[in-house]
């Protein structure tokens, strides 16, 4: 069974000090995809990354970036000099692969961050 | 272009009540999921359906929730008959299949079900 494990329930910082969101997940697939979603006070939930499981470089897009590490199961995920806009719940999720058809994502209990001024 | 539309974004009715909650995922996208978000259980998948097909319904909660897919631009989940412990925020969300932005899932605003 997979398993998404946000260990991190809320993170206080002061706006543009850099915050790292940790993920662990679980599985027993080689072929695997890795999520992270941001969903602030507003309710939506908005799409900031997809990484599969054969892809282990690193990603930066702006003040965001995120570590893959399959050795220790992680999807980890920084924020440098955060802003008050920053504040969030963020969630890390994961879906296996069924051989060319979509999957359902599983999710972690998400992080709440908050950024204070 | 237009994300994915779910409506009613609001619904509060009386425990024993029909209640359905419809979704038209974004054009060209093949595969739409329900999720339902609770404080106690976080986010969970409801069920998914590949080209109009249902795929796993496994997290479908109990007999009383059904959903379709009629076409590829619309789905419906209902639950028959609702109570208080259905009330929850109800996600669908669309992706696409075999391309490069595979799974890529983006989610409609959500519809907050309360039931009384």
């Amino acid at each position: 069974a997979q398993k998404v494990t946000q260990a991190q329930t809320e993170i206080s910082v002061v706006e543009k000090e850099d915050v790292t969101l940790d993920c662990v997940y679980e599985t027993r697939d080689t072929t695997y995809y890795l999520f992270w979603y941001k969903q602030p006070p507003s309710g939506e939930l908005v799409f900031l990354i997809r990484r599969n499981s054969f892809d282990e470089q690193n990603e930066i897009s702006g003040r965001y970036s995120w570590n893959f590490q399959k050795s220790t199961s992680s999807f980890n995920f920084t924020i440098t000099a955060s802003q008050v806009v920053d504040s969030a719940v963020y969630f890390c999720a994961l879906s296996e692969y069924s051989g060319g058809g979509a999957d359902g994502l599983t999710f972690g209990k998400g992080t709440h961050l908050i950024i204070q001024p | 272009d237009a994300g994915v539309i779910q409506s009613p974004r609001h619904e509060v009715t009386e425990m024993g009540q029909e209640v359905t909650l419809r979704c038209k995922p974004i054009s060209g996208h093949n595969s739409l999921f329900w999720y339902r978000q609770t404080m106690m259980r976080g986010l969970e998948l409801l069920i998914y359906f590949n080209n109009n097909v249902p795929i796993d319904d496994s997290g479908m909660p109990e007999d009383r929730f059904s959903a379709k897919m009629p076409n590829a631009s619309f789905s419906t989940l209902k639950i028959q008959p609702s109570e208080p412990r259905d009330s929850a925020v109800y996600f669908c969300a669309s992706s696409t299949l075999g391309t490069d932005k595979h799974n890529e899932q983006f989610f409609g605003p959500g519809t907050r079900l309360t039931v009384l």
